[in-house]
């Protein structure tokens, strides 16, 4: 069954850092774009950001440029979220999704479960 | 604020038929970009649902359907069940910003009465 199984969720202080993994299995990693979703407690799905198969390529929305950065492991099937200066304001379930095919704009076939970041002194 | 609106909730009786709208720009939906639907059922991970715009994902039953109109989409759901009440989402892709983005809607709280 393929699948993503999110983890390194937690409670940090603001201006704290954290790193989420996403380990996928069961399908061809190295062929997808992932992506990091998030959703804030009550609120919708934010897209957060992407890398491309190759890793090459990455975007992020404005509200995280220049804290997070995303990264994979094509060996490891494993892709991260590097989240530094946190705020308040990230708190929320980070999901991981995969993108059907490598072109901009298809759909996310395939989510983890979420894991839960929570900032707050 | 989202990208592109969803109205916040709809509702229906078991076995009537339902609509979501969507309504983007000409940065996304009306820049010829396929939209896409997800369900997300309390306490769960969004699941796909349609894909550009009118492509069931594997399992879905055929009572959901997706159409597009110029900058605006819909997710159709016929013969409602109770098994319907979720949160649904539509999604497009965007070029404003650099580099393109992916964006949603702030989802539609569907009620079976």
């Amino acid at each position: 069954e393929e699948k993503l199984v999110e983890s390194g969720g937690g409670l940090v202080q603001p201006g704290g850092s954290l790193r989420l993994s996403c380990a996928a299995s069961e399908f061809t990693f190295k062929s997808h774009w992932m992506h990091w979703v998030r959703q804030a407690p009550g609120k919708g799905l934010v897209w957060v950001s992407y890398i491309s198969d190759d890793g090459r390529s990455a975007n992020y929305v404005d509200s995280v440029k220049g804290r997070f950065t995303i990264s994979r492991d094509n060996a490891k099937n494993t892709v991260y979220l590097q989240m530094n200066s946190l705020r308040v304001e990230d708190m929320a379930v980070y999901y991981c999704a995969r993108e059907r095919l490598g072109t901009a704009g298809d759909a996310f076939d395939l989510w983890g479960q979420g894991t839960l970041v929570s900032v707050s002194s | 604020q989202s990208v592109l609106t969803q109205p916040p909730s709809v509702s229906g009786a078991p076995g009537q038929r339902v609509t979501i709208s969507c309504t983007g720009s000409s940065s996304n939906i009306g820049a010829g970009y396929g939209v896409h639907w997800y369900q997300q059922l309390p306490g769960a991970a969004p699941k796909l649902l349609i894909y550009i715009t009118t492509n069931r994902a594997s399992g879905v039953p055929a009572r959901f359907s997706g159409s597009k109109s110029g900058a605006s989409a819909s997710l159709a759901i016929i013969g409602l069940q109770a098994e319907d009440e979720a949160d649904y989402y539509c999604q497009s892709y965007d070029t404003t910003l650099r580099g393109g983005s992916w964006v949603f809607g702030g989802g539609t709280k569907l009620t079976v009465l």
